[in-house]
């Protein structure tokens, strides 16, 4: 079975400019979540999806939006960036149900905003 | 809030010694589930093992196994018989919300470094 993927793997922006990372789960995982992970704040949670919906958000500006489409594939849209947005972006997927099933994580994006 | 704190940065250890991991947790919830997650240089994070709450028996993968003190809100991380591949960050977690999403709140870290 393919594991998680990420697209792409590197980015680089400028200030103000817009991104938009994608995360293809595992085949037959309907929950996808997003971390932002950075050397001074660590991994924090952005936000889950499932079935197409968001089923939790962390404690991110508005700035951070996400979306899952009906194959469970699901993207996580940056506006207007800011230099602070600098981190790797990882995403999970776990089987339906909840956490007490494993969370596979995909290899993450790489974001530099110059 | 949850939280999740790790107390140690940086850990080293000698090929084929014994080394513990350590990390406290703070929840309000009756109901949870604890990991220890590795990242490799990678970057790719890597369940290491789990700890459902309600079980008594602490959790064991081969060379890892947990300590795990419910009344005391620790859950330590001991690697036996260490190889050079263990070498990682190694992230202690744990899921929010009761179980009922997939948010998972990790600790800040602890760099393993194995020795030859």
């Amino acid at each position: 079975k393919a594991g998680v993927t990420q697209t792409p793997r590197y980015l680089i922006k400028t200030r103000g400019q817009q991104v938009t990372l994608s995360c293809s789960p595992i085949s037959g995982h309907r929950s996808v979540s997003w971390y932002q992970q950075t050397p001074g704040q660590g991994l924090q949670f952005l936000f889950e999806y499932f079935s197409e919906t968001q089923r939790n958000k962390g404690n991110f500006p508005g700035r951070f939006s996400g979306r899952q489409f009906s194959n469970s594939r699901s993207e996580m849209n940056v506006s207007t960036l800011e230099l602070g947005d600098s981190a790797l972006y990882l995403c999970a997927s776990s089987p339906p149900g909840t956490g007490r099933d494993e969370q596979f994580f995909g290899p993450g994006t790489r974001l530099t905003v110059l | 809030a949850q939280t999740v704190t790790q107390s140690q940065p940086e850990m080293s250890v000698q090929e084929a010694e014994t080394v513990t991991l350590s990390c406290t947790y703070d929840t309000s919830e009756s109901d949870y589930y604890l990991f220890w997650y590795k990242q490799p240089p990678s970057r790719q994070m890597i369940l290491v093992i789990r700890q459902e709450a309600y079980k008594q028996q602490n959790a064991t993968e081969n060379r890892f196994s947990v300590n795990f003190q419910k009344a005391a809100k620790s859950f330590s991380l001991k690697i036996s018989d260490s190889q050079l591949g263990d070498a990682a960050m190694y992230f202690c977690a744990s899921l929010g919300d009761g179980g009922a999403t997939n948010k998972l709140i990790f600790g800040t870290g602890t760099l393993l470094a194995v020795q030859p």
